[in-house]
């Protein structure tokens, strides 16, 4: 079946270090989207990217879409304490639903 | 609106007791998911419903597992008889699907199950 992976697993950065995760998967995908959860929270919908080679930006994230379909990432400028929590990016196969990625956990020295 | 609504929060029970978990949708939503979130295998897709019919189980472990969707805005997850193993973070989903193309999921707050 279809599925994303996600690196890395764990990153820990200071705080106004820039951060990045990646989601790569073997198939072209429909869409991707992206989701954090907080610790101890539940997951959140962030965005949603449909369009090869899209970029979208809320803020200091920075979402991308790769050309082929195959691959998103997710970038923060200048991470903050409020950043921390675990990032998920999810597709949608020929069906209604998601298949998660493992996340990655973002933790923020300040 | 209040958003998914789950119950119980927290639920700690013995092995071989079953146990009950409860969601309810946002109002105007046609699908819903139900997921299982542990450290080892992550967030993982037990069964999902459109429009109050199940369309893919693929995902229950086993038949100890079993959901229902009595009406449009209301779900259970059933396990009988809990097992040790079933310790987790079970959330449900909500989300608007039009014409097959899903959209956002909106998340509830998870019920922490722990079988002893």
């Amino acid at each position: 079946g279809q599925q994303v992976m996600q690196i890395p697993q764990y990153q820990h950065v200071q705080e106004g270090e820039d951060f990045t995760t990646y989601c790569n998967s073997s198939t072209t995908l429909s869409n991707i989207q992206w989701y954090k959860q907080r610790p101890g929270g539940h997951p959140v919908f962030l965005i949603q990217l449909v369009k090869s080679g899209e970029v979208k930006k809320q803020k200091r994230l920075t979402f991308q879409f790769g050309e082929a379909k195959k691959n998103s990432s997710l970038h923060i400028t200048a991470t903050q304490t409020t950043d921390v929590g675990t990032y998920f990016c999810a597709s949608q196969g020929g069906s209604e639903k998601l298949v998660f990625g493992k996340g990655t956990k973002l933790t923020v020295n300040p | 609106d209040a958003g998914v609504i789950q119950s119980p929060r927290h639920e700690v029970t013995e092995m071989g007791q079953e146990v009950t978990l409860r969601c309810k949708l946002i109002s105007g939503h046609n699908s819903l998911f139900w997921y299982r979130q542990t450290m080892m295998r992550g967030l993982e897709l037990l069964i999902y419903f459109n429009n109050n019919v199940p369309i893919d189980d693929s995902g229950m472990p086993e038949d100890r597992f079993s959901a229902k969707m009595p009406n449009a805005s209301f779900s259970t997850l059933k396990i009988q008889p809990s097992e040790p193993r079933d310790s987790a973070v079970y959330f449900c989903a909500s989300s608007l699907v039009l014409a097959g193309v899903g959209n956002e999921q909106f998340f509830g707050p998870g019920t922490r199950l722990t079988v002893l």
